[in-house]
């Protein structure tokens, strides 16, 4: 029943390391979002993709790299994995990226820590 | 580039009393779309209620309602007979009307930490 799922819901991991988490929504939209949350809560767009198609791209290190196989699907890997990585990731999915009715839903979130 | 500002860190109500959380946003959009989104301890991040910008008239679900003022760019949130299962971080969100896609990303506010008190 779980309309947008991560995996993991937590990831502990050492500096250097490259990671993945991914994000399932069975909703039946056509857009999927990463934001980052910090450690003082602040929640920011990192990418988008609209029909596999990447439409948002923030100014992200490159370490980080979005892949969406389908539609529903976005997962997002990190390289070389650094301290400053350390936050929760949460994915959202929206009908489509435009109009009210596209309000986007958000997953559990993953809190992601590099040791 | 669109801004949103929560200038309340934290906030406290008594339970059943009714509490009203601040929200300004700077734009030069005239169409535009406003959220508030409530993230309990667990992390979810749940939608609690959305304000077109067209709309004159104040949204309202339940016990929750908001007061919009697009010309002081302003979107308020109340939140009336407050329950213990309100106790969260609040966010206040803002987005594009624009059809672009790059317009369909969020921007939040820094969120307020709501307390509930018996």
């Amino acid at each position: 029943d779980t309309a947008v799922s991560q995996t993991p819901k937590y990831l502990v991991t050492q500096m250097g390391n490259d990671k993945s988490i991914k994000c399932e929504q069975n909703l039946g939209h056509d857009t999927m979002y990463w934001y980052k949350q910090d450690s003082k809560k602040f929640l920011k767009i990192m990418f988008s993709y609209n029909n596999k198609e990447l439409i948002i791209n923030e100014t992200v290190p490159n370490r980080f790299s979005p892949k969406s196989p389908d539609k529903a699907h976005l997962n997002l890997h990190i390289n070389s994995l650094e301290l400053g990585d350390s936050a929760v990731y949460f994915c959202a999915s929206s009908l489509r990226t435009s109009g009210l009715s596209d309000t986007q839903y958000f997953g559990p979130g993953t809190r992601l820590t590099v040791l | 580039a669109q801004t949103v500002t929560q200038s309340q860190p934290e906030m406290s109500v008594q339970e059943a009393e009714t509490v009203t959380l601040s929200c300004t946003y700077d734009t030069s959009e005239s169409d535009y779309y406003l959220f508030w989104y409530k993230q309990p301890p667990s992390r979810q991040m749940i939608l609690v209620i959305r304000q077109e910008a067209y709309k004159q008239q104040n949204a309202t679900e339940n016990r929750f309602s908001v007061n919009f003022q697009k010309a002081a760019k302003s979107f308020s949130l109340k939140i009336s007979d407050s329950q213990l299962g309100d106790a969260a971080m609040y966010f206040c969100a803002y987005r594009s009307a624009r059809s672009t896609g790059t317009a369909s990303k969020l921007t939040f506010g820094t969120g307020t930490r709501l307390q509930v008190t018996l």
